[in-house]
Formats: C-alpha cells, sequence, structure tokens
C-alpha cells in the first residue's frame, strides 16, 4: 500500500484566490510526480522532481502554476490565480527511480468556484 | 506521442464473473502499471508489468509488449472490486518518466 500522503484532501477557492496543495512522499523515493485528472477522467502530468530539482514540467505549469520539493519540506503544488477549469483532482506519486513503479497518494480534491 | 487505448469503457458483472480488462499502445513502453481507482480517489497500483504474467490474489496481469497490449483479469468479481481500471505507460526509451494513462474501465460487480 501507498504511504504517499497529500493534503488537505479537499480545498474550495474562489476564482483568482489561491490554492496550494501538499504531499509527502514515501521515505525513500526522491522522484516526485503531480498529474491532474479531471472530472473525464483523463490525466495531465504537470511536473516531476528529483530531489529538488525539476525534471519536466509542462507549459500550464510554468505560467500560473508553481511546485517546489524543498529538502525535508513535504513537496508543494500552488495555483497563483484559480480558476474554474483548475477543478480537478490533483495527484501526487513518487517512485525510487525515475522509471520505477509509481505509487499514488489520495489527492487533493479542488473546486473552483 | 504516446497513446492507450482502453475496452472495454464500462463493464457491469454478477457477482462471482471473470472480467478481462484490455489496454493496447501506440509504441513500446518500457514501463506499464496498472490501477484500481477507489471511488474517492485513490489510485492503487494493482502490477507493475512491462512484460510477462503477473498474479496477485484473483488479479492476472498479462502483458505482451512486442504486440503492445496488455491484459488485466478479474476472477471470480466480487462487489468490492467495483471501481474504475487504469492502464498507464511510459514513452519508453529515451522519453519522460511520466506516465501516459487510458480513459479507465468502469466495473460495475452486483450481488
Amino acid at each position: 500500500n501507498s504511504k504517499v500522503i497529500q493534503t488537505p484532501r479537499y480545498l474550495v477557492k474562489g476564482q483568482g484566490q489561491k490554492a496550494k496543495m501538499r504531499c509527502i512522499p514515501e521515505k525513500g523515493h526522491p522522484v516526485v510526480f503531480w498529474y491532474q485528472q479531471n472530472k473525464n477522467n483523463e490525466f495531465k502530468f504537470l511536473i516531476n522532481f528529483q530531489n529538488q530539482e525539476v525534471l519536466q514540467q509542462i507549459d500550464m505549469t510554468e505560467k500560473r502554476f508553481s511546485a517546489e520539493c524543498p529538502s525535508n519540506s513535504p513537496c508543494s503544488l500552488e495555483i497563483q490565480s484559480s480558476e474554474a477549469g483548475d477543478s480537478a483532482l490533483y495527484l501526487c506519486a513518487s517512485s525510487r527511480l525515475g522509471y520505477a513503479e509509481q505509487f499514488f497518494g489520495p489527492g487533493t480534491r479542488l473546486t473552483v468556484l | 506521442g504516446q497513446q492507450v487505448q482502453q475496452s472495454p469503457a464500462s463493464l457491469v458483472l454478477q457477482e462471482g464473473e471473470n472480467a478481462e480488462l484490455q489496454c493496447n499502445f501506440s509504441s513500446t513502453a518500457t514501463r506499464l502499471q496498472w490501477f484500481y481507482q477507489h471511488p474517492g480517489g485513490r489510485l492503487v497500483s494493482l502490477f507493475y508489468n512491462p512484460s510477462g504474467t503477473k498474479h496477485t490474489g484473483r488479479l492476472t496481469s498479462t502483458t505482451v509488449t512486442n504486440e503492445r497490449r496488455s491484459s488485466l483479469h478479474i476472477s471470480s468479481s466480487q462487489t468490492t472490486d467495483s471501481g474504475t481500471y487504469f492502464c498507464a505507460i511510459d514513452q519508453g526509451q529515451g522519453g519522460s518518466a511520466k506516465l501516459i494513462f487510458g480513459e479507465g474501465t468502469k466495473l460495475t460487480v452486483s450481488s
């Protein structure tokens, strides 16, 4: 069973507000991924890290989204100015290596009113 | 880019029946995972199976890499198996380590 922790489980924001969610990867997993799952069950990769370094991120992440994985602190994903289209389930995953099995947390369900 | 197709989109079974879920992908992948998503959202990794056959309990996963397909077999289904099952792959050697997901198979098992 996955030991990835995500908080909060639910997040409700108004349009234009900041939304921040956190992830604690499994111990010994230096690689962290963030995905967005919309109501149509479509998954979108957002960003991934190895230790504190960004490996890859999509354009969307570069504009309104920011993420970090500081040493000895939870990883975080923040949306600077929430939009209705950001309403989704945000999933964090970790793995031992970049191409190893990924283990997911319970997700943060964001609703932007 | 890599594409993943799952079939069927939905499946309704009576308890005790078997289920066969299919996953086809467009190009060679170095990693393939099957996931079960709880109604609350948590994704549980069922199999990490880039090739060959793996078993756990009532579940069997078979991946035939050179034919770009994988299957998940659930034997003697139970109501607690109800949920959505996803297949996910990566882009293969030299590509990104991110997972690309299929659209899922929604399984409903009734008693």
